[in-house]
């Protein structure tokens, strides 16, 4: 059984670019959330997705987009690239909204210069 | 609101001693409480879990914590540490209900050394 898998697994972009990162989830998932993880820091809830609508969102500004598809896969888009969006973007699975445990992808790394 | 503290950025200590972790948290709701580790260059990955039900949990590879409300504690514990224990861990608080309902806050994080 595959776990949360993401792609691509490192990305070095330039400011003011455009990025995609994606994300299938955990067997049997329906629910996806992506964390920004800055280095040195705790993971920060962006957004999640349920049903192919965003549920929740975190304090990040409209730059950040997402999207997920009817077979619960995901991408989280990042408009307008600033030095500071460089950080290890991870997508959790959880099996429905609001359920408590959420299962992590390798994560992508994310530079930009 | 939600949030955690973890009371120590750094913890280091010699193989076979124990190992303590701090956390406290905050949460409008009941919470549940988790502890994750992450090894470098790898995804989070659960250690443990609270959600309500006996306040000592039991984790993967020895750790244990305890809930303890009337201290918003959340400590994570292990008798004897092993070298394959160096890595970051994150508490996490979760609340049980509310609009932010499966959305998960995480701690600053506490790295951890194992000396041989």
């Amino acid at each position: 059984d595959a776990g949360v898998t993401q792609s691509p697994t490192h990305l070095i972009k330039t400011r003011g670019q455009q990025v995609t990162l994606r994300c299938s989830p955990k067997s049997g998932h329906d629910t996806v959330s992506w964390y920004q993880q800055a280095l040195g820091q705790g993971p920060q809830f962006i957004f999640q997705y349920y049903e192919e609508e965003e549920r929740q969102r975190g304090n990040f500004p409209d730059r950040f987009s997402g999207h997920q598809f009817p077979n619960y896969s995901s991408e989280l888009n990042v408009n307008a690239l600033l030095l500071g969006d460089s950080a290890l973007y991870l997508c959790a699975s959880s099996p429905l909204a609001g359920t408590y445990e959420q299962y992590f992808g390798p994560g992508t790394r994310l530079t930009v210069t | 609101a939600q949030s955690v503290t973890q009371l120590d950025s750094h913890v280091s200590v010699s193989e076979g001693t124990p190992v303590l972790l701090r956390c406290n948290y905050s949460s409008s709701y009941s919470p549940s409480l988790f502890w994750y580790v992450q090894h470098p260059n790898k995804g989070l990955q659960l250690l443990l879990k609270y959600t309500s039900a006996a306040t000592l949990v039991k984790g993967i590879n020895g750790f244990e914590a305890e809930f303890k409300k009337s201290e918003t504690s959340f400590h994570l514990t292990k008798p004897s540490a092993h070298m394959s224990d160096a890595a970051e861990y994150f508490c996490v608080v979760t609340p049980d209900r509310g609009s932010t309902l499966g959305r998960l806050y995480f701690g600053r994080g506490t790295q951890l050394t194992v000396w041989p």
